[in-house]
């Protein structure tokens, strides 16, 4: 099993570009979440899916889209990027309570 | 509001110094409390879920255990490998989904 994996591992965009990145787990998980990590912030929660077909806000909201594709995938989309989106994104999967999580997506906005 | 306070946020020790992690909660009533390790440039890993207040979790060097109002991360006679960030979250116990909520962790350097 490959768990969660995360792609692009790396991205420079530059302000008011889109991008969507991209979160898939093999473990066939109902619940599905993105993360961002700032330094001296923690682990913020942008949305989830609890289950396939259903998304909500977290506690970061704004400026992010998902979709969840099928119960596997659940990608993120950031319509005009910002500086203030610079972060690691996470992507994190769970059968229940434990979430596991992807490696990350180091994103810089110029 | 849920809310998650890890202290140290930094803490060095010398390899075989044993210590503890602390973690003070506040939850509407606690479903699980879920310790992590972080890797720098790595995703969080999963160690520990706790329960109820009582319980303890041991892993190799590591042991968690969980009150009322915070839990410990105790680090028995450490080795340079456990050097990382060490998170908690909680989860509370409420109608409808839950998500977890995290503290800002506690670096950890553990010195040959």
């Amino acid at each position: 099993n490959a768990g969660v994996t995360q792609t692009p591992k790396f991205q420079v965009l530059k302000t008011g570009q889109s991008m969507t990145l991209q979160c898939a787990q093999d473990m066939n998980h109902n619940s599905m979440y993105w993360y961002r990590q700032d330094p001296g912030m923690g682990l913020r929660l942008i949305y989830y899916s609890a289950s396939e077909g259903t998304t909500d806000k977290g506690e970061v909201p704004n400026g992010y889209n998902v979709s969840r594709l099928n119960k596997r995938e659940f990608s993120l989309r950031l319509e005009s990027a910002a500086p203030s989106q610079t972060s690691v994104y996470f992507c994190a999967s769970s059968p229940q309570s434990t979430q596991y999580f992807g490696p990350g997506t180091r994103l810089t906005v110029l | 509001e849920d809310q998650v306070t890890q202290s140290p946020e930094a803490l060095r020790l010398q390899e075989g110094e044993s210590s503890s992690l602390n973690c003070s909660y506040t939850v509407s009533g606690l479903r699980g409390l879920f310790w992590y390790r972080q890797d720098p440039g790595k995703g969080p890993e999963f160690l520990f879920t706790l329960y109820s207040a009582g319980e303890e979790k041991e892993k190799e060097r590591l042991k968690a255990t969980l009150t009322k109002k915070e839990s410990f991360l105790h680090i028995t006679a450490p080795k340079p490998e456990d050097s990382a960030t060490y998170l908690c979250a909680v989860q509370a116990r409420r109608s409808g989904y839950s998500t977890l909520t995290f503290g800002k962790g506690t670096m950890l350097l553990v010195s040959p």
